[in-house]
């Protein structure tokens, strides 16, 4: 299963576009890429997924690029209550989702 | 998407016990999966339980030491046996729903949290 890369952790002002970018090189043309995001250890949410084009829904924006060697998650409009664990996942053979350490999103007043 | 469910919500255990954590989905689905997620860790599939045949347990997860049920589409049980305190975690189900969109999605329980003393 295609491995994904997330830095640690950033944080964004509240009201701001919090920018979430994540790395999955080893992709295979026909895996999608997952977005979840876990709130004080509560069962992980499901954000969104995508294939190769981009994706929005009323929670985020999910900006793959063309090469579908990395992509971006986007909260338009961070509030506190978006501080999270957001993982990207690429799904794997047999639906399973492999998660990663995730990268932890603090928004701040 | 789907409404799961899981019970006990917490528990406190003795260590040489066993715990049976139960999962229940508001519709009938066909793949269930069980995580566990250990204190400051991320996920770690235990194992994948479909409905009428036997779960199918990942690497470092054993039946003997997890054993699950999956009597049903809508129900699974995962049992926690002999344990000890290496087994304080959350532990969550997940289901594989359609929803509204063409590719399946996992959805997540809201976890058991087990503490063994």
């Amino acid at each position: 299963d295609a491995k994904t890369t997330q830095p640690p952790s950033m944080d964004c002002a509240e009201g701001r576009a919090a920018n979430l970018p994540c790395n999955h090189s080893t992709i295979s043309g026909n895996e999608y890429v997952y977005w979840y995001r876990q709130i004080h250890s509560q069962g992980p949410q499901y954000i969104i997924h995508g294939l190769k084009n981009n994706e929005t829904n009323e929670m985020a924006s999910l900006i793959i690029t063309e090469d579908r060697k990395s992509s971006t998650l986007i909260l338009p409009h961070a509030t506190l209550r978006d501080t999270a664990v957001y993982y990207c996942i690429v799904r794997g053979a047999n639906s399973k989702l492999t998660f990663g350490k995730g990268i932890t999103l603090s928004v701040r007043p | 998407s789907a409404v799961i469910s899981q019970k006990p919500s917490r528990d406190i255990c003795q260590r040489g016990t066993s715990l049976t954590i139960q999962c229940q989905v508001d519709s009938q689905v066909t793949m269930m999966f069980w995580y566990r997620q250990q204190p400051g860790q991320s996920l770690t599939l235990i194992a994948t339980a479909n409905q009428g045949s036997e779960a199918t347990y990942e690497s470092g997860f054993v039946i003997d030491k997890f054993p699950i049920s999956r009597p049903n589409l809508t129900f699974s049980t995962l049992t926690v046996s002999n344990m000890s305190p290496e087994d304080s975690s959350i532990y969550l189900c997940s289901v594989e729903d359609r929803g509204g969109s063409s590719q399946e999605t996992q959805y997540f329980g809201p976890g058991t949290r087990l503490l063994v003393l």
